[in-house]
């Protein structure tokens, strides 16, 4: 299958923790990257690779993966990350993939 | 600090050939991929395809049969064209550089421009 699979919605208190999951079979060859999406803004890259932070992202930020799922926890979420987030994944045909996305709500 | 700067009609007539160009400025083009990338409204992210700066491209096979990706390195510029265009066609699109791992085997892009609407309406 060329799909990666996220749920649509999650909910999170403030200062808790929250893991946003991924799933494809492409997850099991390479790694997911993670972006996050304001209103009106374009995405920006908050993870890639095993588990990449680029410059400016905050450290609460992190990337896993086991088998065919990809997952960006938020450690001490914060208001400004509610936001939709996407994973995206190479495929075998070398073409990306990305997820549906999930909106991230901050209680 | 690479800036993209997508350029082109936001209205195009059903049937008629979606044409924008991408502006890439504070870099080059070289040694990197760039990607179209495109967001209907109210929905998600979808990936177009990819150019190399030397010519190959690769895109969505949704989209192959109708689909253009070409660069202009002398202007630092690359371009999509979207032929048949109809009203599911109407987005934000969005260029992006893509990198490529090449030890880890993965993709991401880095830096993107701040998109624009096309529109697709008579």
């Amino acid at each position: 299958s060329s799909e990666l699979t996220q749920d649509p919605v999650v909910a999170v208190a403030l200062g808790q923790t929250i893991r946003i999951t991924c799933q494809g079979d492409s997850l099991r060859s390479y790694y997911a990257t993670w972006y996050q999406q304001k209103p009106g803004q374009a995405p920006l890259l908050v993870i890639y690779g095993k588990s990449v932070r680029p410059s400016g992202i905050p450290d609460r930020f992190s990337g896993s993966r086991s088998g065919n799922t990809a997952s960006l926890t938020i450690t001490g979420t914060q208001a400004d990350d509610e936001a939709d987030y996407y994973c995206t994944s190479r495929d075998s045909r070398d073409t990306v993939l990305f997820g549906g996305g999930t909106r991230l709500t901050v209680l | 600090q690479v800036h993209l700067q997508e350029s082109g009609p936001g209205l195009v007539k059903p049937s008629e050939t979606l044409s924008l160009t991408c502006t890439v400025s504070s870099g080059s083009l070289s040694y990197y991929y760039w990607s179209w990338i495109r967001q209907p409204p109210g929905k998600g992210l979808e990936w177009i395809g990819y150019i190399y700066y030397s010519g190959s491209t690769n895109y969505i096979p949704s989209l192959r049969s109708r689909v253009t990706i070409a660069v202009d390195t002398s202007k630092n510029q690359f371009s999509l064209r979207l032929s048949s265009v109809t009203a599911a066609d109407t987005a934000v699109y969005y260029c992006a550089r893509l990198v490529e791992v090449v030890y880890e085997s993965h993709f991401y892009h880095d830096y993107w421009g701040q998109g624009t609407l096309v529109t697709v309406s008579p």
